[in-house]
């Protein structure tokens, strides 16, 4: 099984401040057919089912804003979000798609101070 | 506006079985593939079983297979998770998705199965 970490776990930032949240993977999540990625962002707001937020390690979802951005390549991803509002208050989780079982990192729980 | 409905959660007995269903709408169903995602009372999110668009192909975590199945009603919209043998460890609230390649795109509201006698 692929296994994913991330980090940290938490953190706890003020309105305006820019977050990254980090995640590695055990082995590459790059598929040399395609040339992309096979990595996912999604938020998790309290009491709220999950929402895609990038898909192909760097590609936003419809409707999700611009400050949300998605890097990295092989086994090393980043989600970071810049200038943090207060709605951004949520769990985060990455998870591969490379292969089955598809797995998720062990979230990231974003605080606002 | 794509919507999933799960239903069919509840308490149930360990070792008995529960049959989920999520009715989908928004969207043209016999086209997607769909899985099932699940999450345990204050833990992450688990991959419990992915189903092709044409139900040809299902692919099931390990410690599901053998006790849980995928299925789909593409003329109904629906999607299934049939639950047998169910242990503790089964206890989530159960997500229905539909698979954006094989990263899930929408999810529903979800349903709790607690497993206990």
């Amino acid at each position: 099984d692929i296994v994913m970490t991330q980090s940290p776990s938490s953190l706890a930032v003020s309105a305006g401040e820019t977050v990254t949240i980090n995640c590695k993977s055990s082995q590459s999540l790059f598929g040399s057919v395609r040339q992309k990625n096979y990595l996912a962002w999604y938020q998790q707001k309290p009491g709220q089912s999950p929402k895609l937020l990038i898909y192909l390690a760097s590609t936003r979802e419809s409707g999700v804003p611009d400050r949300f951005i998605g890097s990295g390549s092989g086994t090393d991803f980043t989600l970071t979000i810049s200038s943090v509002q207060a709605e951004d208050l949520a769990n985060y989780y990455c998870q591969q798609y490379y292969d089955t079982p598809l797995t998720f990192g062990s979230g990231t729980k974003l605080e606002i101070k | 506006e794509v919507q999933l409905v799960e239903s069919g959660g509840g308490l149930v007995q360990p070792g008995r079985s529960m049959k989920l269903s999520c009715a989908a709408s928004g969207f043209t169903f016999s086209n997607y593939g769909m899985a099932w995602v699940r999450q345990a009372p204050t833990k992450g999110l688990e991959w419990v079983a992915t189903i092709s668009y044409d139900g040809s192909s299902t692919y099931y975590r390990d410690s599901v297979k053998g006790r849980f199945t995928i299925s789909r009603d593409n003329a109904k919209s629906t999607l299934y998770l049939q639950m047998n043998s169910l242990r503790s460890e089964d206890t989530a609230t159960y997500y229905c998705t539909t698979l954006l390649g094989a990263a899930f795109a929408y999810w529903g509201q979800g349903t709790l199965v607690t497993v206990s006698s």
